[in-house]
């Protein structure tokens, strides 16, 4: 089955304790991303990769790191969590990186994240 | 400005009602218009996808974009309680994969 996995789904953490939200996709996909939904904000870039190695910044990069050594996986890294990154996040993978025509992407099922 | 526009205000409605939503955006390099649907605890997964102006019809669904008016709008016909979801727009740029959301519209049919 065509799918965007997520890991941990649910997390509860502590302010400046490393963590690391891991994210699969077995569509071998080039494009993902990561975004995060808060209330009242809707759903936000955190990064993207359009390939291994090729990472960039989305709209709300600060506080997160990502890498992309492998096409398949594209992990989320929290070096030192703090309370305002408390939100939803997911994880998105799209088949193409400059693809014309109708590609979209589609979203793993969501980690939900506090951090105390 | 934002970039795309779209009343969060939660919506109900009574089953077999017509749903309408909508979106306003400002950037006039989006061609692609999409917009998907978000169950409770769910990734948002792709109900309708558009290029440029026009209508689009999948089943109960409709999507409408007018490029002139910068104005994109989705009609749910014979709305049933499955329809119960957060609906959000979603565009981008030609050869591009960066989306512009919008808050999301939370509906709730009501049986």
């Amino acid at each position: 089955e065509a799918q965007v996995t997520q890991n941990p789904r649910y997390l509860i953490t502590v302010t400046g304790k490393k963590l690391t939200v891991t994210c699969s996709q077995n569509m071998n996909h080039e494009y993902m991303s990561w975004y995060r939904q808060d209330p009242g904000l809707g759903l936000r870039q955190i990064y993207y990769s359009m390939n291994v190695e090729v990472t960039d910044k989305g709209d709300v990069p600060e506080g997160y790191k990502v890498s992309r050594k492998e096409k398949r996986n594209f992990p989320l890294i929290l070096e030192s969590p703090s309370p305002n990154q408390t939100s939803l996040y997911f994880c998105a993978s799209s088949p193409t990186q400059t693809s014309w025509w109708g590609d979209t992407q589609y979203f793993g099922p969501g980690t939900r994240l506090t951090v105390l | 400005q934002k970039e795309v526009e779209q009343d969060p205000g939660p919506l109900s409605v009574p089953e077999g009602a017509i749903v309408s939503l909508n979106c306003t955006y400002s950037n006039s390099a989006f061609q692609y218009f999409m917009w998907y649907r978000q169950y409770s605890r769910k990734g948002p997964e792709l109900l309708m996808y558009t290029y440029s102006s026009g209508n689009k019809e999948d089943g109960r669904f409709t999507a409408q974009v007018d490029k002139s008016s910068k104005y994109i709008s989705l009609f749910i016909r014979d709305s049933q309680p499955s329809d119960s979801a957060t609906y959000l727009c979603a565009m981008r740029k030609g050869g591009n994969n960066r989306l512009a959301f919008g808050k999301g519209n939370q509906v709730v049919v009501i049986p």
